[in-house]
């Protein structure tokens, strides 16, 4: 079953505008990760927050962490077409298994 | 420093056959987990190991098991394929102790006809 539930499912932007994914999970968690899929490939870790964080930054990326909301989000600013994917979040619960939700397609033209 | 493999890349099997796809984890990881990813949707848990033990698994019938060698390589085996087995096998690894990110495999897609 999926934990997390991205929102929304396909986002189409221009390159250079901000891209922001929104997620939102159902039980408590120690952490949450984002990964990135480029098409029929593996998943990369992009970022991690834990559940006492509340916002992290790695280059481009912004993520932020509502553990009242059950909820994070992914800002991706100054977008290229390489950004081009699909994002995943993904919860750990306290079993240490990472579930994941259904993806946003992030869609960067040119 | 190599990172997670897996083979084969493709496989088409039949209806009621078996299928062993194989993974090698990334040097110095300990933990190997099995995903199942349908086409449009996330990766679906499948199991964890480590030290050669199943750890967790998910909502996937006994069709579905596993192995882990001492090497840190694993299995997956699937008997008796149904139709709705085609999808993308991802295979990840990392420490089983601490916050460590999973490191995936580009997968094994596996179609059933």
């Amino acid at each position: 079953s999926q934990q997390g539930e991205e929102d929304p499912q396909a986002l189409s932007i221009q390159e250079g505008e901000n891209a922001t994914m929104n997620c939102s999970y159902k039980t408590s968690i120690n952490n949450l990760q984002w990964y990135r899929q480029n098409s029929g490939r593996g998943l990369v870790h992009l970022i991690l927050i834990r559940s006492n964080e509340r916002e992290k930054h790695s280059g481009r990326l912004r993520v932020t962490l509502d553990t009242s909301k059950k909820s994070s989000s992914l800002l991706i600013t100054a977008s290229r077409a390489a950004d081009t994917a699909s994002y995943f979040c993904a919860t750990r619960g306290s079993n240490y298994k990472l579930t994941f939700g259904k993806g946003t397609l992030l869609t960067v033209n040119p | 420093d190599a990172g997670v493999t897996q083979s084969p890349t493709h496989l088409i099997k039949t209806r009621g056959q078996q299928v062993t796809l194989r993974c090698s984890p990334k040097s110095g990881h300990d933990t190997v987990s099995w995903y199942q990813q349908a086409l449009g949707q996330g990766p679906q848990f499948i199991f964890q190991y480590y030290e050669e033990e199943e750890r967790q698994r998910g909502n996937f019938p006994d069709r579905f098991s596993g192995h882990q060698f001492p090497n840190y390589s694993s299995e997956l085996n699937v008997n008796a394929l149904l139709l709705g087995d085609s999808a993308l096998y991802l295979c990840a690894s990392s420490l089983f102790k601490g916050d460590s990110p999973l490191h995936f495999g580009n997968g094994t897609r596996l179609t059933v006809t």
